[in-house]
């Protein structure tokens, strides 16, 4: 059974960066074919995807995040990690990390992306 | 941009029938996922490419799509499927996937 267990501090001050790790166990990054994601939920709001990463580092991101979202992968430590730079209160947020299932590509025009499972989320605040 | 429309709120008693839609211009052509959110849970996977129902999934939960609207029915509604409910899809730029939720509809069992 695939599990996903978000951490990192869960107060970041602002223009700082925020940085949270998703560990995977019951499954391999390295051998597996798939890609893994972050997807986060603002208090009161609804559920905005952040971005997505292969094992082999290979990443794409939601492009309302400009360039100050990273996501890498240390595949030997079934991790990947989620990088926000110069954040502010509105990067408040319960974070999650998932599984991409379907394939995580496009093809014929037709893309393959779902989350299952997911982790169970992590709070991050913004404040000084 | 790509978006998906849900209604804010759906009420319903008891043992009737909730019909949950979201809207995109995507949905012809792409698939549609349906995850049920609990208050300080994890989302859940009820439904994905469009109609297909997860294991483990009550057989009252179904999916449907027709043109640009899909919709997530829940036949027989218990008071343990009060929740968020959340469409999802993804559309294609450059070749990588962009993925998009609806903006959630909250189910309330009378």
């Amino acid at each position: 059974q695939v599990q996903l267990q978000e951490s990192g501090p869960g107060l970041v001050k602002p223009s700082q960066t925020l940085s949270l790790t998703c560990t995977v166990s019951g499954a391999s990054i390295m051998n597996g074919d798939y890609y893994w994601g972050w997807i986060r939920q603002p208090p009161g709001k609804g559920l905005e995807w952040i971005g997505c990463i292969y094992n082999s580092g290979r990443t794409y991101y939601n492009p309302s995040f400009e360039s100050r979202v990273s996501i890498s992968v240390d595949a030997s430590k079934n991790q990947f990690f989620l990088e926000v730079t110069s954040v502010t209160a509105t990067d408040t947020a319960v974070y999650y990390c998932a599984r991409v299932d379907g394939g995580g590509y496009c093809s014929g025009g037709r893309c393959y992306v779902y989350f299952d499972p997911w982790g169970h989320g992590i709070l991050a605040t913004v404040s000084s | 941009s790509y978006e998906l429309t849900q209604p804010p709120s759906v009420s319903v008693s008891p043992g009737q029938t909730a019909r949950i839609t979201c809207f995109g211009d995507a949905l012809p052509k792409q698939f549609v996922y349906w995850y049920q959110k609990k208050p300080g849970q994890a989302p859940v996977l009820i439904i994905y490419k469009d109609t297909v129902r997860p294991s483990g999934i009550p057989a009252r939960f179904s999916g449907s799509v027709s043109g640009s609207t899909a919709s997530l029915t829940i036949s027989g509604v218990q008071a343990e499927d009060e929740s968020d409910y959340y469409c999802q899809s993804a559309d294609s730029t450059d070749s990588y996937p962009q993925v998009f939720f609806g903006g959630g509809t909250k189910l309330t069992v009378l």
